[in-house]
């Protein structure tokens, strides 16, 4: 029972372009979402997160959308820079989180 | 610069021997979680902790996995015997509960 799903096992994308990554939820307790960063050989590192009470959270490059009625969230990165290129995990929970499978995300020069 | 730690970074074993793994989870955070990454489960949450108290552990085999939290310094995660198919890595974050967690870098298992 997948509570949290990343359908885009990969994305590849050019710099200077705009990365987005989807994750759906099937839990409506959840009250609280997360994006994780990891390169490889490290463990995963907090990127952005948003409540259940809002729509939209901003820093810098990263943007976190969610749409609560259609228990969706996603990640924009704009521009996309070569750095960038990791895996990226959504999760979800109120307290103990719920991880998806992680998209690898590409920045071509 | 406060971090999660773990050792051992790496671990290579036999089938049938113990494991244990140790976390030292970042000072005033009161949870402190145990995680699995395998390529086809992604990350797998198997044990939890908040204020040292185990609360839930439903993630973990029971016959052959433990974990405990004898101080608020320390948190172990133990697997005997161990098997191939518990070869992965194992990673410890730490957070107060209801935020987010910062992760350790992990522990790599290789069971023989």
């Amino acid at each position: 029972d997948q509570q949290v799903k990343q359908n885009s096992p990969s994305l590849s994308v050019q710099e200077g372009r705009i990365s987005i990554l989807n994750c759906d939820y099937t839990n409506s307790m959840f009250d609280y979402f997360l994006w994780y960063k990891k390169y490889p050989a490290e463990g995963p590192t907090f990127l952005i997160s948003i409540s259940s009470i809002k729509d939209k959270n901003e820093d810098g490059r990263f943007t976190v959308f969610l749409n609560k009625s259609a228990k969706h969230l996603s990640l924009h990165i704009v521009p996309s820079q070569p750095g960038d290129s990791a895996v990226y995990f959504c999760a979800a929970g109120s307290g103990k989180l719920t991880f998806g499978q992680g998209t690898i995300l590409t920045v071509h020069p | 610069d406060a971090r999660v730690t773990q050792t051992p970074r790496d671990k290579v074993t036999e089938m049938g021997q113990e494991v244990t793994m140790r976390c030292q989870p970042i000072l005033g955070h009161n949870t402190v979680f145990w995680y699995r990454q395998t390529m086809k489960q992604g990350l797998e949450l198997l044990a939890y902790f908040r204020n040292r108290a185990p609360l839930d552990d439903s993630g973990m085999p029971k016959d052959r996995f433990s974990a405990e939290m004898p101080d608020a310094t320390l948190a172990t995660l133990k697997i005997q015997p161990s098997e191939p198919r518990d070869s992965a890595v194992y990673f410890c974050a730490s957070g107060l509960w209801g935020n987010e967690q910062f992760f350790g870098p992990g522990t790599r298992l290789t069971v023989l």
